[in-house]
């Protein structure tokens, strides 16, 4: 079956601008995460939804938003970018039918804020 | 504050060589563990996983990693190393969140480069 897929897989924005990165889970899953990696600070967790509800959320600025729709598909949204905000953005999909489940990873969306 | 630590950084190892990567992490109660790679230009994969039972787990490409409550440690092992183990290795968490969470907590890696 088809693996998780983000949209763009690369994408160059200047400072003060915003983006919006998108990602289709796995067939079947309803939960959807994000994370940012970066050479420096790693991989950090954004957000989490399940059934178009945010469950939790990491420690960054609410320029970082995100959303689920009906169908599982996820986006979020970066405001007012900044230098700072370069980084790979990986999502990730799991079922979550219970306590016990793996997450599948995406191949990322690089983002470059110039 | 918690978190999940592996101790090195950058690994280099010859061919044939045995491999163990350590990961600690400070949660209490009951995690659910993991070991991701990142092969050069792919996307994060699952090596292996513990939930619960028994503490030593094997993995695709005869990876192995054993869970030592006690020392809040995971640590992968592999017998004998190839090139094509040449990656990023992360240790991850589950942290407990009182429900089912996709929520992983990621160690800052460990970049192992395999010489033939």
């Amino acid at each position: 079956k088809a693996g998780v897929t983000q949209t763009p897989r690369y994408l160059i924005k200047t400072r003060g601008q915003q983006v919006t990165l998108s990602c289709s889970p796995i067939s079947g899953h309803r939960s959807v995460s994000w994370y940012q990696q970066t050479p420096g600070q790693g991989l950090q967790f954004l957000f989490e939804y399940f059934s178009e509800t945010q469950r939790n959320k990491g420690n960054f600025p609410g320029r970082f938003s995100g959303r689920q729709f009906s169908n599982s598909r996820s986006e979020m949204n970066v405001s007012t970018l900044e230098l700072g905000d370069s980084a790979l953005y990986l999502c990730a999909s799991s079922r979550l039918s219970d306590l016990n489940t793996e997450a599948f990873f995406g191949q990322g969306t690089r983002l470059t804020v110039v | 504050a918690q978190s999940v630590s592996q101790h090195n950084h950058h690994v280099i190892l010859s061919e044939a060589a045995s491999l163990e990567l350590g990961c600690n992490y400070s949660y209490g109660g009951t995690v659910n563990l993991f070991w991701y790679v990142q092969y050069p230009g792919q996307h994060l994969q699952l090596l292996l996983k513990y939930f619960s039972g028994d503490p030593l787990v094997k993995g695709i490409k005869g990876f192995e990693a054993e869970f030592i409550k006690s020392k809040f440690s995971f640590n992968l092992r592999k017998p004998s190393v190839q090139w094509s183990d040449t990656a990023e290795y992360f240790c991850a968490v589950n942290p407990p969140l009182g429900g089912a969470t996709n929520k992983l907590i990621f160690g800052t890696g460990t970049l192992l480069a395999v010489q033939p």
